[in-house]
Formats: C-alpha cells, structure tokens, sequence
C-alpha cells in the first residue's frame, strides 16, 4: 500500500536553532516526492520537488534531501525565524495512471523567541 | 500574475443542504485539483479536472461533485452535507499534470457543518 510517514508529528524549536523533518515512503513506482509549507488558514506552498535522480535540493534555508533507495527523506531548516512556524507536508507522486499523490499528514513545527 | 483564487472563505451550513464551492486557476493552468483536509486525515485527493474533462477522482462517494468551465475555472458541489464533510477544502492548479507539475494551492474554503 502506498503510504507517506511524517516525522516528529509536532516540533517546537528557539527561534535560529536549526531542525530536520523525516519523511518515509512506500510508494511504488516513484515519480517525485515534494515539500510544502502550510502556514494556519492558508494553502500550502511548495518548497520544493525531487526527481529519482536528485539528492539535495535548496529553496533559502531550506534543504531537502532524497534517499530513493531507503525511501528516505528529510527536509532541514537553518537558523529558524518565527515565519517558519507552519505545517510541512511531505507528497510522493506515484508514476502510474491516475494523480497519484500520496500526502503524509505533516509536521507542525513552532518556532518560539 | 493573480494566484488561485477560492471563494468563498468560509461557509456555514447544515446537515442535509448542499454546497458549492468555486476555484479560478492561474491564468494558463488548464488542470484544476481539488483536496479535502481535517486535522485526521490530513490533505486528501477529490478529483482532477483538465480541459473541462475529470480525469482522475478520489475516493469519497458520489455527493462529491465537480465540473470544469471552458475557462478552466472549476466548482466543486457537495450535496446531502453530513457532519464529517466539515473541513477546508482545497484546490491547486498545475499547468498540466498534479502528478508531475508544481501545484498552486489556493488558501481555501472552511466548511462547517452543523
């Protein structure tokens, strides 16, 4: 069964301290794995998409990191602001028929001063 | 260039009426998505619709409908509203396929059910 774990479910942080977001998967054939950031009330906004073949990718002080052979990945934030409290949802495409978007259920992360 | 737009922001209702919800893409997008979310089950997938065309659809019973306008702006109607239907509804554009294209998230409609 295709499925996106997140973890920790909940996070709280100081504010520019650094912090890594997990994400597994067991989505079978894999497209691309996304991470968006979903702000209280708001849609979510990508931050970034992995292809199979890519393992780091950087959006500011985001870095995400892919794993396909551990169906792995991580996403970590640098010197955290206030503005990065939010939810972050790990998505993993599936390439076959269909949408095939598999949405983990996301981390909630504050950041406090 | 203008965002995905949803109106309206926030509905009330109550059990048994019905509801439509209203998504305008980005200019050039011809593939609208649409997505429930509760704090239980997180972002789940409704339907995808392209060129007035559903083209791939969730797993939710039939009161879940949409459609897609030749100006590729889509409605989303739920009818015989039950109380489980309370959640925010989103919907994302992508210039074609949700699977392999960025998508653009509006900021959603909050529904309630009473």
């Amino acid at each position: 069964k295709n499925q996106v774990e997140q973890s920790p479910q909940s996070l709280i942080i100081l504010e520019g301290k650094n912090c890594t977001l997990q994400c597994n998967y067991t989505v079978s054939p894999f497209s691309n794995l996304r991470w968006y950031k979903q702000d209280t009330g708001r849609g979510p906004v990508s931050l970034t998409i992995m292809t199979f073949s890519e393992n780091t990718k950087s959006n500011r002080r985001y870095t995400a990191t892919l794993d396909a052979d551990t169906k792995q990945s991580s996403l970590h934030i640098t010197a955290s602001q206030l503005s990065d409290s939010a939810s972050y949802i790990c998505v993993v495409s599936a390439r076959q028929a269909g949408t095939a978007l598999i949405f983990g259920k996301g981390t909630t992360l504050s950041v406090s001063s | 260039k203008a965002g995905v737009t949803q109106t309206p922001r926030y509905l009330i209702k109550t059990r048994g009426q019905q509801v439509t919800l209203s998504c305008s893409p980005i200019s050039g997008h011809r593939s609208v998505s649409w997505y429930q979310q509760t704090p239980g089950q997180g972002l789940q997938f409704l339907f995808e619709y392209f060129s007035e065309t559903q083209r791939n659809k969730g797993n939710f019973p039939g009161r879940f409908s949409g459609r897609q306008f030749s100006n590729s702006r889509s409605e989303m109607n739920v009818s015989t509203l039950e109380l489980g239907d309370s959640a925010l509804y989103l919907c994302a554009s992508s210039a074609s396929t949700p699977r392999s294209e960025k998508l653009f998230f509006g900021s959603g409609t909050q529904l309630s059910v009473l």
